[in-house]
């Protein structure tokens, strides 16, 4: 089984600043089988990123992903009040199960 | 518009079952592959089962500590997955998220809260 381990635990920044956050396998993920998710309180999560660095439909251009390997970065441009929310990066690899990290809480400072 | 609405969730004691339903709309049920992920209070986010379509096998999974106890079903006529949880314990109390997708999950449900409790 992959385990992801994201950091920051937190991440405390202000409006308009940007937000870089990391995502790290302990093995290498195949064919780039990364995905990112937002998750505000009483939600559910909401799909970001797959495969790295493809944005999911409807997904605003200041969220973008990169990485290969085992190391991973979650990158959101500017910040909007509306983006500060827990963000999990998740493995899709050749065959289940499938994890996620444990997440990075983005607070607003 | 795609929505996925799950119910079923309720208190039950240790050793009891449970059996959750998402019904799906705005899909093509037949082609998608689906999943359970849930997320007990205050934590991070856990794979549960998939289900792949019928046309790409129907082949189902699970992770590990819910092998044995739950099971992962579809009526496609319903447009309706099903998880149903045998001896559960307590360990298994989260909110119940149904999603698409068979590995990467794009659309999700509001979810349903399980707790297991004596």
């Amino acid at each position: 089984e992959i385990v992801l381990t994201q950091s920051p635990g937190t991440l405390s920044l202000s409006p308009g600043e940007r937000a870089t956050l990391s995502c790290r396998a302990s093995q290498s993920i195949s064919n780039n089988y990364l995905a990112w998710y937002q998750q505000k309180p009483g939600q559910a999560p909401r799909f970001l990123i797959y495969g790295v660095s493809s944005r999911a439909t409807g997904i605003p251009d200041r969220f973008s992903g990169s990485g290969s390997g085992t190391d991973f970065t979650l990158t959101i441009s500017r910040l909007e009040p509306e983006d500060f929310a827990v963000y999990y990066c998740q493995q899709y690899g050749n065959s289940p199960p499938y994890t996620f990290g444990q997440g990075t809480k983005l607070e607003i400072k | 518009e795609v929505q996925l609405v799950e119910s079923g969730g309720d208190l039950v004691k240790p050793g009891g079952s449970l059996r959750l339903s998402c019904a799906a709309s705005g899909i093509t049920f037949t082609s998608v592959w689906l999943s359970w992920v849930r997320q007990a209070p205050g934590k991070g986010l856990e794979w549960v089962a998939r289900i792949k379509s019928k046309a790409d096998g129907g082949t189902i999974d699970y992770v590990e500590p819910v092998k044995g106890r739950f099971t992962v079903s579809r009526d496609d006529s319903k447009n309706t997955l099903y998880l149903q949880m045998n001896s559960l314990k307590t360990e298994d109390t989260a909110v119940y998220y149904c999603t698409t997708g068979g590995s990467a999950f794009n659309i999700w449900g509001h979810g349903t809260m399980v707790t297991v409790s004596s």
